[in-house]
């Protein structure tokens, strides 16, 4: 496995347009986590999954982000009519199972114009 | 809210020591610690599980106090390559969020 990945690197979107990311876990690992990290800040918690049920979700989130892990394998997140303050690297990682090392993926840097 | 880690920011000579601290607000399951290199993913540095326990590895280490939820990083006789930010990371108990704390960053000098 060469660990998790995600797709694109990069996206440079217009402001109002939806956007897509995709997030693939090393492959045993049921556990998924969406993470948002801005420029000297520590990644923000987003969301969690557990196989294909999302366990927990930031109250931070707002109801324009969904995420999805349909059948427990690979995640999508989703961000509708974006807004300039979504700018930011979107991090995924994946674990084996609670108090286990994560994984990161590189990451997709949003930009919204 | 997330755990609140002191220093903020540190420059060391290389060879010189230096401690990070990790308190949270929350009962922990595990402390765990990472490193970040500008534009990278986070790194995995280790893991904490019991109140007390203490881990390392080549000159980093790391003690964990379940009781107090604190934890310390310590970085005995830096090299270059330790620079970056570093980051705790908390499962907290009853819930299923991993939380990253506010970071350090740390910039070893020549």
């Amino acid at each position: 496995d060469t660990g998790v990945s995600q797709d694109p690197r990069h996206k440079i979107t217009k402001r109002g347009q939806n956007v897509t990311f995709r997030c693939d876990p090393i492959s045993e690992h049921n556990r998924l986590y969406w993470y948002r990290q801005t420029l000297g800040q520590g990644p923000e918690f987003l969301t969690y999954f557990q196989n294909e049920a999302q366990l927990e979700k930031s109250r931070l989130l707002s109801d324009r982000f969904s995420a999805e892990r349909p059948k427990g394998s690979f995640s999508t997140l989703e961000i509708q009519r974006t807004e300039q303050g979504d700018s930011a690297m979107y991090l995924c990682a994946s674990t084996l199972g609670l108090n286990t090392e994560a994984f990161f993926g590189q990451g997709t840097r949003l930009t919204v114009v | 809210q997330q755990p609140v880690q002191s220093p903020q920011a540190v420059i060391l000579r290389e060879g010189e020591d230096a401690v990070i601290n990790c308190s949270s607000s929350k009962a922990l399951y595990s402390v765990h610690w990472y490193r970040q290199k500008h534009g990278e993913a986070p790194v995995f540095l280790m893991i904490l599980l019991k109140g007390g326990e203490q881990k390392g590895h080549d000159k980093i280490s790391a003690s964990f106090n379940e009781k107090k939820q604190q934890s310390s990083l310590y970085l005995t006789a830096s090299q270059l390559s330790y620079s970056g930010t570093y980051f705790c990371g908390t499962e907290e108990v009853g819930t299923y969020k991993y939380i990253f704390g506010t970071g350090t960053r740390l910039k070893v000098l020549a």
